[in-house]
């Protein structure tokens, strides 16, 4: 089983702020994907990297992947309350299961 | 609106009874998956089936548990003489094609047990 390793667990932040989400693994991935799920839905994905090095921008938030396509990260810029929500990395070597991170848990403050 | 689809939402049972969960894929997809998700841990493959094909159970438990995906209908997971432990919310996904293409996540199903 590829393990995958969050951090921070839980993230409370104020509205305006900036924050980063790590996603961390010794395996390496050929893709991997950051999905958010809100509390009693299921986990929407918000994107795919697939190479090494990759920088994805979605609006005010910047996905990237690392060299060894063993970690990744996710960076809000000037956070939302509608960001609020708990983000999921999960990897994938170019089969069908999807192996997930235990997730941070983000608040943005009014 | 043409998601993946679970119902029901929420279900509970006494231990011992069966729980029925049901996916409906997106339109066009025929490719699902099973996941678990227990409190404030991430989502866990359970299986994988094609119409009519159980491709890999590997992540199910090997008792009590099954699951189908029929030619007509939506696809079923099955759990036998429910426990406290089986507690948790079940997701299932779908994709268009297999091997690493994006999978679709319904809104899961929960699953109490008293």
């Amino acid at each position: 089983t590829q393990l995958l390793e969050q951090s921070p667990q839980f993230l409370s932040i104020q509205e305006g702020e900036n924050l980063t989400v790590y996603c961390n693994s010794s395996s390496v991935f050929s893709s991997l994907q950051w999905y958010r799920q809100e509390p009693g839905e299921g986990p929407v994905l918000l994107v795919t990297v697939v190479t090494g090095g990759e920088v994805k921008k979605l609006k005010r938030l910047t996905f990237q992947f690392g060299d060894a396509r063993k970690d990744s990260s996710l960076h809000i810029t000037a956070a939302q309350p509608g960001d609020t929500g708990l983000y999921l990395c999960a990897g994938s070597n170019n089969d069908y299961k999807l192996s997930f991170g235990a997730g941070t848990t983000v608040t943005v403050r009014a | 609106n043409a998601g993946v689809m679970q119902n029901p939402r929420h279900l509970v049972r006494r231990r011992g009874q069966e729980a029925r969960l049901r996916c409906s894929p997106m339109k066009g997809h025929s490719h699902v998956y099973w996941y678990r998700q227990l409190p404030e841990e991430g989502l866990k493959f359970m299986v994988y089936l094609q119409k009519e094909n159980i491709i890999d159970e590997s992540g199910m438990p090997k008792e009590r548990f099954s699951a189908e995906f029929p030619k007509e209908g939506p696809s079923i997971l099955r759990i036998q003489q429910v426990v406290r432990g089986d507690s948790a919310a079940y997701f299932c996904a779908s994709s268009l094609r297999d091997r690493g293409d994006t999978q679709y996540f319904g809104p899961g199903t929960r699953l109490t047990v008293l």
